[in-house]
């Protein structure tokens, strides 16, 4: 099985701009989280999505958003782009069935605000 | 809300020395526990996990965890380290019993493993 993939792994933006990031999850998976890791702040999550509904959020501003289409591929969005948004923004998906739940990460987009 | 506290920063060993990475969670109820490990220039990869039964997991690459609940600690040993296991070491907590939930992650463990 293929695993999580995101697009593109590398990126350099300038602030003000904004940026889309996409995340196709492995086959078979409903469920998308994002994470965003820094060395100051860690891994830190952002939001979760099943089956195109937003589920979960984390403590960030309103800039960052996303979705996810019916084939449970996801976007996340980054308005108005701030330095410290430099981040690694990762991707991970999840079957979600039952209470056994595991989630597979991808190898991130490394996102550079200039 | 939960939080995960990783007590070492960083670690440095020699091969073949034993290792013991600290995690301590806080959350009251039942929770599901992760280690994971980002070797250099890879992503996160899941080591080992519990979510009930048996406190003491075993994973991938000899790497083994201890759920003792009245201590909220999910400590990850390994007997004897190999040059091969130098990495950050996550380990993560989710509310336990759901199909859903965010993963809280502690700060990370370095570890440096010298031949």
């Amino acid at each position: 099985k293929a695993g999580v993939t995101q697009t593109p792994r590398y990126l350099i933006k300038t602030r003000g701009q904004q940026v889309t990031l996409s995340c196709s999850p492995i086959s078979g998976h409903r469920s998308v989280s994002w994470y965003q890791q820094t060395p100051g702040q860690g891994l830190q999550f952002l939001f979760e999505y099943f089956s195109e509904t937003q589920r979960n959020k984390g403590n960030f501003p309103g800039r960052f958003s996303g979705r996810q289409f019916s084939n449970s591929r996801s976007e996340m969005n980054v308005s108005t782009l701030e330095l410290g948004d430099s981040a690694l923004y990762l991707c991970a998906s999840s079957s979600a069935k039952g209470a056994y739940y595991e989630q597979y990460f991808g190898p991130g987009t490394r996102l550079t605000v200039t | 809300a939960q939080s995960v506290s990783q007590h070492n920063h960083h670690v440095i060993l020699s091969e073949a020395a034993s290792l013991e990475l600290g995690c301590n969670y806080s959350y009251g109820g039942t929770v599901n526990l992760f280690w994971y490990v980002q070797y250099p220039g890879q992503h996160l990869q899941l080591l080992l996990k519990y979510f009930s039964g048996d406190p003491l997991v075993k994973g991938i690459k000899g790497f083994e965890a201890e759920f003792i609940k009245s201590k909220f600690s999910f400590n990850l040993r390994k007997p004897s380290v190999q040059w091969s296991d130098t990495a950050e070491y996550f380990c993560a907590v989710k509310i336990g019993g759901t199909s859903y939930g965010k993963l809280t992650f502690g700060q990370g463990t370095i570890l440096t493993v010298h031949p």
